[in-house]
């Protein structure tokens, strides 16, 4: 099955632990993203990468790391920088060969709680 | 003004009828426009896009662009109540760009 996966579902931390969150594809997409959603509120961009070894900021990208070793996998780490890190966290993913049209396919999501 | 606006709802239609969500973009230069459907705490999940002024049509659903007012429109037709959900519009602003900006959603209640 081809898709994108998310792990874990749901996540629960301290404060001031950080935490990596799991974000693998096999669709062969070149280009992966981060998006946080906090309730009633749209999806705002973390990161995103276009290509292995290369990642650019997206609108709140303060208090989050990313690494893109792999075309098939990018972990995002929530550090203690965050102030509010509770959220729902969404990884997508988008083929960038027809430079017209990027519709992005999303993975399950990780629900992460910090107390 | 936000960079992609929509009513956040929530908005009622009963069943069988048209359910009509609207939204608007600020980039007169924005290229392609998506809907997005996420039921309640799930993922989006890509409805369609479009990106030509027009209509598209896939199956119930039919997207709506014109560039001149700046406005994407969904219809979907014969709604059901499986249809409830919160319905997101993204918008790619620059041709070459992959990067999409939502709106915040409206939430879409299909009465029986």
């Amino acid at each position: 099955d081809g898709g994108i996966t998310q792990s874990p579902k749901y996540l629960f931390r301290k404060e001031g632990q950080n935490v990596t969150l799991s974000c693998e594809q096999n669709l062969n997409h070149d280009a992966m993203y981060w998006y946080r959603q906090d309730p009633g509120q749209g999806l705002r961009l973390i990161y995103y990468s276009q290509i292995v070894n290369d990642f650019q900021k997206g609108d709140i990208a303060e208090g989050y790391s990313v690494s893109r070793e792999k075309k098939e996998s990018f972990p995002l780490t929530v550090t203690s920088a965050q102030k509010n890190p509770t959220a729902f966290y969404l990884c997508a993913s988008s083929s960038i060969l027809d430079r017209a049209i990027h519709e992005q396919y999303f993975g399950p999501g990780t629900r992460l709680t910090v107390t | 003004q936000k960079e992609v606006e929509q009513n956040s709802g929530p908005l009622s239609v009963p069943e069988g009828a048209i359910a009509s969500l609207n939204c608007t973009y600020s980039d007169r230069g924005s290229q392609s426009f998506f809907w997005y459907r996420q039921y309640s705490g799930k993922s989006p999940e890509l409805i369609m896009f479009i990106y030509s002024n027009g209509d598209k049509e896939d199956g119930r659903f039919t997207a709506q662009l014109n560039k001149a007012s700046q406005y994407v429109s969904l219809l979907i037709r014969d709604s059901q109540p499986s249809d409830s959900a919160t319905y997101l519009c993204a918008v790619n602003k620059h041709f070459g760009n992959e990067k999409l900006t939502f709106g915040t959603g409206t939430r879409l209640t299909i009465i029986p």
